[in-house]
């Protein structure tokens, strides 16, 4: 069975450039939660995709948007990148409900990004 | 608003002694609490999670953490640290609605084991 992957592992950008973030879920799971990790905090929620719509978003502005594809796989868009932008960018996916109200997350290892 | 609150940034223990690790929460109703850890290059991995039930949770790697309500806390503990268990930990609650499974993270205590 293969985990949650991400790609790339690190990536630098510059001021107002345009990053996309990748996340292939775990075989069997349709729902996908993206999180930040800034240094030395905790995640932070941005949002999370169920069957292809946005179910649920954190306090991230629109410029970060995201994607779900039909095999779950899923993107982070975010535009206009800003210096604060710099963080671990984290993927989970859970599966589908099996008579429990939260289905656990699995996490990938991440994508650093580094905005300049 | 849910909040988790871990009020150890840096605990630095031997190895072979115990170790407890502080969780605070903030949540109106029975909260589903978990505890993950981060090494190095590494994404989050579960050690355990309490949803209901009994109090005293067993986890992975010899972990087990205590639910007490009265208290608002979900303290992490160990009897015996190893080297390897240097990393950093966080303590999280699913906020909102839980079926969204937003979780909600403390901010993480980094564990340093000396030799």
């Amino acid at each position: 069975e293969t985990g949650v992957t991400q790609s790339p592992t690190h990536l630098i950008k510059t001021r107002g450039q345009q990053v996309t973030l990748r996340c292939s879920s775990q075989s069997g799971h349709n729902t996908v939660s993206w999180y930040q990790q800034a240094l030395g905090q905790g995640p932070q929620f941005i949002f999370q995709y169920y069957r292809e719509e946005e179910n649920g978003r954190g306090n991230f502005p629109p410029r970060f948007s995201g994607l779900q594809f039909p095999n779950y796989s899923s993107e982070l868009n975010v535009n206009a990148l800003e210096l604060d932008d710099s963080a671990l960018y984290l993927c989970a996916s859970s599966a589908p409900g099996q008579g429990l109200s939260y289905n656990e997350q699995f996490f990938g290892p991440g994508t650093r990004l580094t905005v300049l | 608003a849910q909040s988790v609150t871990q009020p150890d940034i840096h605990i630095t223990v031997s190895e072979g002694a115990s170790l407890e690790l502080r969780c605070n929460y903030s949540y109106g109703a029975t909260p589903y609490l978990f505890w993950y850890v981060q090494s190095p290059g590494q994404g989050l991995q579960l050690l355990l999670k309490y949803f209901s039930g009994d109090t005293l949770v067993q986890g992975i790697k010899g972990f087990e953490a205590e639910f007490k309500r009265s208290q608002s806390s979900f303290n992490l503990r160990k009897p015996s640290v190893h080297w390897s268990d240097a990393a950093e930990y966080f303590c999280a609650v699913v906020g909102g609605s839980s079926n969204t499974g937003k979780l909600i993270f403390g901010q993480g205590t980094t564990l340093q084991v000396k030799p």
